[in-house]
Formats: structure tokens, C-alpha cells, sequence
């Protein structure tokens, strides 16, 4: 079967760094998603990584090891508005997309 | 804003009622998902069309289905609703192709409470 593991919750403080670990075990490969999505509201692209490193941009980054099927995602000098789930997912070899159950994040002062 | 449109916006029926939820995607984008989150739950995969044609089927029910439009625009019909029912109902697309996907653009969701 296909499955994605994210932690349920992480707890971190304003102004730190947060990394939220995604893994996977699907049939087939074609790409990682990283979505964030606050209460009430649509999920809202935040990345993609196909190739094995990481993609910076701005104060998110993402990590892929295609090898281990690991993704993470890293959140630095965190603010309020970071409080959000976020959602890993992963494009199988039909190109659909299977999503991990999200991991909220809670920033506290 | 991401260019995808849902209405309604909220929706309150009764236990046995059958409601239509629309969506129009981004201008451009061939593909319409559906997707169902519960209170405190993650995403379900309902449905997926491409240009009209089903493309991929999640979990969805039987006492659901979905269509594509000519002009792209999808709608999700929810039929002898249950209690359970009730939730955000959200309609992604992405542009895709017949080869492979791309990603996926959220709409606003429809709320859809059952009492």
C-alpha cells in the first residue's frame, strides 16, 4: 500500500527553527509537495523537490533523499503566522497525488 | 488568491437532502480535483477529472459523483446526506497534461454542514 508519515503536532518557539519530517512509501516517484494550510482555509503551495538536495526559498526550505524516501521540510525564524498544518505529498508513478495527514505546527511566544 | 472558485461558500441542509457544490478552476488548467477534510482531519481524495473525462477515483462514495463541463468547470453532487457528511469540501486544479501532474491549486473550500 502507499503510505505517508508525518508527525501529528510540533511545538516550537518565535524566532527558532523548526524541521517537519515527512516519510513515504509508494509505487513509484515523480515529485514532493509541501503544503501549508491554516484552520478554515485551502492548503496553499509552499514547495515541490524531484531531485535528491534541498530548495531554499526565503525562510522555508525543503530536503529530499529519494533513496530513503525522507523529505523535510524547515521553517526558520518562525513567526505567529507560521501556525498552520502542513502537509506533505507525494506523486506516484499515475502522477496521483497521495497526501500525508498534515502536522500542525504551534509557534509560541 | 489562487484563481479557483467554489460556491456556495457555506451550506446548511438536512439528514437526506442532495446538494450540488460548483467549481471553476484556474483559467488554462485542464485538471479539477475534489477533495473532502473532516474537522481536525486531512485531506481525502474524492475525485479527479481531465478535460472532462474521469481521471482518478479516491474514496469516494457511492451516494457521490462528479462531473466536468465543456467549459472546464466541475461540480460535486452529494446525495441522501448523512451526519458523517459534514465538512470542508475543497476544488483544486492544475494544469497537468496527458503524461503527468503539476501542482494543484486550492479553491476556498464550500462548508458543508448536515443537521
Amino acid at each position: 500500500g502507499q503510505n505517508i508519515d508525518q508527525p501529528t503536532e510540533m511545538t516550537a518557539t518565535e524566532g527558532a527553527i523548526v524541521q517537519i519530517n515527512c516519510t513515504y512509501q509508494t509505487s513509484g516517484f515523480n515529485g514532493l509537495f509541501w503544503y501549508q494550510q491554516h484552520a478554515g482555509e485551502a492548503p496553499t503551495f509552499l514547495s515541490y523537490n524531484v531531485l535528491d538536495g534541498l530548495e531554499e526559498k526565503g525562510r522555508f526550505s525543503s530536503f529530499l533523499s529519494r533513496s530513503k524516501g525522507y523529505s523535510y521540510l524547515l521553517l526558520k525564524e518562525l513567526q505567529m503566522k507560521d501556525s498552520a498544518s502542513y502537509l506533505c505529498a507525494v506523486r506516484d508513478s499515475n502522477y496521483q497525488l497521495i497526501w500525508g495527514a498534515g502536522t500542525k505546527l504551534i509557534i509560541k511566544p | 488568491d489562487s484563481g479557483v472558485t467554489q460556491t456556495p461558500k457555506h451550506l446548511i441542509t438536512a439528514t437526506g437532502q442532495r446538494v450540488t457544490l460548483r467549481c471553476s478552476p484556474r483559467s488554462g488548467d485542464l485538471s479539477v480535483y475534489w477533495y473532502q477534510q473532516s474537522l481536525d482531519q486531512g485531506l481525502q481524495f474524492l475525485i479527479q477529472y481531465y478535460n472532462g473525462e474521469e481521471r482518478a477515483k479516491g474514496n469516494i462514495l457511492e451516494r457521490f459523483s462528479a462531473q466536468q463541463f465543456p467549459d472546464l468547470h466541475s461540480e460535486l453532487n452529494l446525495s441522501s446526506l448523512e451526519l458523517g457528511d459534514s465538512a470542508l469540501y475543497f476544488c483544486a486544479s492544475s494544469v497537468d497534461s496527458e503524461s503527468g501532474g503539476s501542482e494543484q491549486f486550492f479553491g476556498p473550500g464550500t462548508r458543508l454542514t448536515v443537521l
